[in-house]
């Protein structure tokens, strides 16, 4: 079993629409969670991170964050063809805060 | 601020040369990283320095690859000898640790060939 583990894609979304792409890891001891955007033949960017339990919201995106179940999911509303790209979902795990397990990405495409 | 710093961005060599990659973090930070980026493997962490001291080389695949920090703003990761399975875009990152956890950034990349 990978330790984080996402669907490869690609998620076709039409613009305006809500995009939902979502991560699950192994490890119960993984303290903190990030998404980050990867655009064709450029570096990974990050968008977000969340720690706690719940919903953080940020512009047009939102993490959710489910301990229990041990799965991180990044919403995007009014998709945008501009937000067509691979999003990675990284994970720090437990006692390893600098120590990043990143999921092999899910492409999406934003389509007109 | 410049971000971080990769070069070369392309390197095409041949097999058994060998290959030095180059990175300068954003100053200031006092965390580095080294990944491989390959479409079979998708991201993987090869090695991490804090304040230019080696914490985790786990995932450094095997004894041709190495990395230095002689100091807080210059690293290299080397390859010798280089095989065609080592070709993929190897990434830097850096970040400024704290208590909790950090934010990695990351720079350009760099595009390895190996034939």
């Amino acid at each position: 079993q990978k330790e984080v583990e996402q669907n490869s894609g690609p998620l076709s979304v039409p613009e305006g629409a809500i995009a939902s792409l979502n991560c699950t890891y192994s490890d119960r001891g993984s303290q903190s969670f990030f998404w980050y955007r990867q655009y064709s033949g450029k570096s990974p960017e990050l968008i977000m991170f969340i720690y706690s339990n719940g919903d953080k919201e940020d512009g047009r995106f939102t993490a959710q964050l489910n301990k229990a179940s041990q799965y991180v999911s990044l919403l995007i509303r009014d998709s945008q063809p501009s937000d067509s790209a691979t999003y990675l979902c990284a994970v720090s795990l437990a006692g390893t805060a600098s120590k990043l397990t990143f999921g092999t990405g899910t492409r999406l495409q934003v389509t007109l | 601020d410049a971000g971080v710093i990769q070069s070369p961005r392309h390197e095409v060599t041949e097999m058994g040369q060998e290959v030095t990659l180059r990175c300068k973090p954003i100053s200031g930070h006092n965390s580095l990283f080294w990944y491989r980026q390959t479409m079979m493997r998708g991201l993987e962490l090869l090695i991490y320095f804090n304040n230019n001291v080696p914490i985790d080389d786990s995932g450094m695949p095997e004894d041709r690859f190495s990395a230095k920090m002689p100091n807080a703003s210059f690293s290299t990761l080397k390859i010798q000898p280089s095989e065609p399975r080592d070709s993929a875009v190897y990434f830097c990152a850096s970040s400024l640790r704290r208590v909790g956890t950090d934010t990695q950034y990351f720079g350009p990349g760099t595009r390895l060939t190996v034939l």
